[in-house]
């Protein structure tokens, strides 16, 4: 049990491209989703948490505008990566959350690469 | 404000011996703390938790862990280590203050080498 779907695994596009991950609970009620980076070798780095039907909270320092996040179901988060930059290049992580005294649950990733 | 410390960047193991990863924690209520295990290009998969109870946690594959209050720590061991163990492995905690949410702080990850 406990599965959470992230697609794509991989993406390769031009600078100035939208690029959307989308990350499913498949067998849980997710009412907490996560997204996070993660660079080579490093820990992961909280970008935002979004409750379902509510708006992100973003952390310090990362662009809201830049990194649109939307939970329109508990399980289905989507994380909007808008004129991708190759600074924006990363390992990007979802992971989602039922109770509050649950583990999360993580994704697989996504790798995105901006040329 | 919550923080997690793995002091190894790096463990090497023989196969067969024990292994143990460091962490230690910072929480200013009760820690709810977890393990987690990353292998390349993949995400985290949770190995186990402390959320209350016996001291001693067992998980997936093996790995168990220890949580002792005084020393603040949550080390996690395997008795006999695989080559297949071979991973990233992140310890986290949050506070089991139902307001505080349950945002997870991470630590800086250690490296586990199994050798043959």
């Amino acid at each position: 049990g406990a599965v959470v779907s992230q697609h794509p695994s991989r993406v390769i596009c031009k600078s100035g491209t939208s690029v959307k991950i989308e990350c499913r609970s498949l067998d849980f009620q997710a009412t907490t989703m996560f997204w996070y980076r993660q660079f080579p070798k490093q820990s992961l780095m909280l970008m935002a948490t979004s409750n379902e039907g509510s708006k992100a909270t973003y952390e310090q320092g990362v662009e809201k505008d830049k990194f649109l996040i939307n939970h329109a179901s508990l399980t289905l988060s989507t994380l909007t990566v808008t004129s991708a930059h190759p600074e924006d290049s990363s390992f990007y992580i979802c992971s989602a959350s039922g109770y509050w005294d649950q583990p999360q649950h993580f994704g697989d990733g996504t790798r995105l690469s901006i040329l | 404000a919550q923080s997690v410390a793995q002091p190894e960047d790096q463990v090497n193991v023989a196969e067969g011996n024990p292994l143990t990863v460091k962490c230690t924690y910072s929480v200013s209520g009760n820690p709810y703390l977890f393990w987690y295990v990353q292998y390349p290009n993949r995400g985290l998969q949770f190995l186990l938790k402390y959320i209350t109870g016996d001291n001693l946690v067992k998980g997936s594959y093996g790995f168990e862990a220890e949580f002792n209050k005084s020393q603040t720590s949550f080390h996690l061991k395997k008795p006999s280590a695989l080559v297949s163990d071979s991973a990233l492995y992140f310890c986290a905690v949050r506070d089991s203050i139902k307001a505080a949410g349950n945002k997870l702080t991470f630590g800086g990850g250690t490296r586990v080498l199994v050798k043959p």
